[in-house]
């Protein structure tokens, strides 16, 4: 059965606390990772895709990588506006319907 | 370019009563998906359409029906809600498969 786990499931940093937030999956052939962010009251909002081991995406303080095995989004010198739940999912190894884990609640302090 | 709309955006419904959410999307994509969300369970998904006039069973499928008429339009249809179908329903839509998904703004609804 094809899964998808993230830790931790909740974080909370000070402003400018770097940290990692992991999604690790069992998938047979990987068609692609993708990462979200979800603010409340509001539906998961796309940030990165990542289809093989080693690659790496940035987006401002956002910088994704992938292994074999699992992704980590790495979130350098946080701001209070990026607190927000990150949800990743991958598509399921016989379709390319995605399983989404169940996500990380980041809160960043000022 | 409004991306993808729902409709409504909260409802209030009795044990029994039926209802339909409205999802549409403006950007041409051929997938389509509905989810719900729950506290501590994530995003499941309860049906998807890989194009028009397609659907299949999600995670989550019992209790609810779809249809995808026109490509830009999925319908998710409640029979006879249940309180445990309470919840907040997302609406998404992908260009095909795999690529990144795009959500509506989520319908809240609670069934008492």
């Amino acid at each position: 059965e094809d899964q998808v786990t993230q830790s931790p499931e909740a974080l909370r940093l000070q402003e400018g606390e770097s940290s990692s937030l992991n999604c690790s999956y069992t998938v047979s052939g990987l068609r692609g990772l993708f990462w979200y962010r979800q603010d409340p009251g509001k539906g998961p909002e796309f940030l990165f895709t990542l289809y093989s081991a080693g690659e790496e995406k940035e987006k401002e303080r956002l910088k994704a990588t992938l292994t074999k095995k699992e992704s980590f989004l790495h979130i350098t010198a946080p701001k209070p506006e990026d607190s927000a739940t990150y949800l990743c999912a991958v598509p399921g190894g016989g379709s390319y319907i995605p399983t989404f884990g169940r996500g990380t609640s980041l809160i960043v302090h000022p | 370019n409004a991306g993808v709309t729902q409709t409504p955006k909260f409802r209030v419904l009795k044990t029994g009563q039926s209802m339909t959410l409205l999802c549409a999307q403006d950007m041409n994509h051929e997938y389509m998906y509905w989810y719900r969300q729950d506290p501590g369970m994530g995003l499941r998904l309860i049906h998807y359409s890989v194009g028009e006039g397609t659907t299949a069973k999600g995670e989550v499928p019992d209790g609810y029906n779809v249809s995808r008429l026109k490509k830009q339009n999925f319908l998710l249809g409640l029979e006879s809600a249940a309180p445990s179908q309470t919840s907040v329903y997302f609406c998404a839509s992908s260009r095909d498969g795999p690529y990144e998904q795009y959500f509506g703004p989520g319908t809240r609804l609670t069934v008492t």
